[in-house]
């Protein structure tokens, strides 16, 4: 069965300073992993995908995630927060059929300080 | 150019009333789904549609049922609604199984 665990379900950074919302997921062959974002009162916007090619992923608005097979983990980061950044952040992993399933974490709330 | 649209954005109701909340997409996309997002950010599939072929999440009462006029739309149908009923509802798409892109969402509220 595919699962994610997102570590933190809210955290805190001030504006300029680094990010790290942690994921780890539970899957029993190579999956599909994803990072969504999502505004208040918006809808979510995918920020990036890992399908098997680099295990560094570079998504939109200066956000990254590695894939680490050993630590079954996929940790989005960014070298330095904006105050747009603050949102709802969901790990996501497909199964077996690819992006038609997918299982979401339960969610981490990043919060920017000025 | 909106990709993947909802309508209404909001939705409040009492309960027992039958509603509907319409989903287009104009990516050409081949697949559709419907999520419910809980009141603590949980989101978990209701639906996907594909070709005709429906799969349901064995977790959905009856009572949703999501209707596809045609390849661009799909759209759910909410019989005699419930208090439990209330959250944000959204729409997604997908070409075949690569990446959902996921509409604005819709916040239904049951009274």
């Amino acid at each position: 069965a595919q699962s994610v665990t997102q570590l933190d379900s809210h955290v805190s950074v001030s504006e300029g300073t680094p990010v790290l919302l942690r994921c780890n997921y539970s899957s029993s062959y190579s999956p599909s992993l994803f990072w969504y974002v999502q505004h208040p009162n918006k809808g979510l916007q995918l920020l990036l995908k890992y399908t098997s090619a680099a295990t560094l992923v570079k998504g939109i608005n200066g956000f990254e995630a590695e894939f680490k097979k050993s630590e079954t983990s996929f940790h989005l980061t960014k070298p330095s927060a904006h105050m747009s950044d603050a949102a709802e952040y969901f790990c996501v992993v497909s199964d077996i059929y690819g992006a038609n399933n997918l299982f979401f974490g339960t969610g981490t709330r990043l919060t920017v300080i000025p | 150019d909106t990709a993947v649209s909802q309508t209404p954005k909001y939705l409040v109701t009492q309960m027992g009333n039958d509603k509907s909340i319409k989903c287009e997409q104009n990516l050409g996309h081949d697949t559709m789904y419907w999520y419910k997002q809980d009141s603590k950010k949980f989101l978990k599939i209701m639906f996907s549609y594909n070709n005709k072929e429906l799969i349901i999440n064995e977790t959905v009462p009856n009572r949703f049922s999501p209707k596809s006029p045609d390849k661009a739309h799909l759209n759910l149908h909410i019989n005699s609604l419930e208090l439990g009923d209330s959250a944000v509802y959204f729409c997604a798409s997908s070409a075949n199984t690569d990446t959902q892109y996921f509409g604005p969402g819709t916040r239904l509220t049951v009274l």
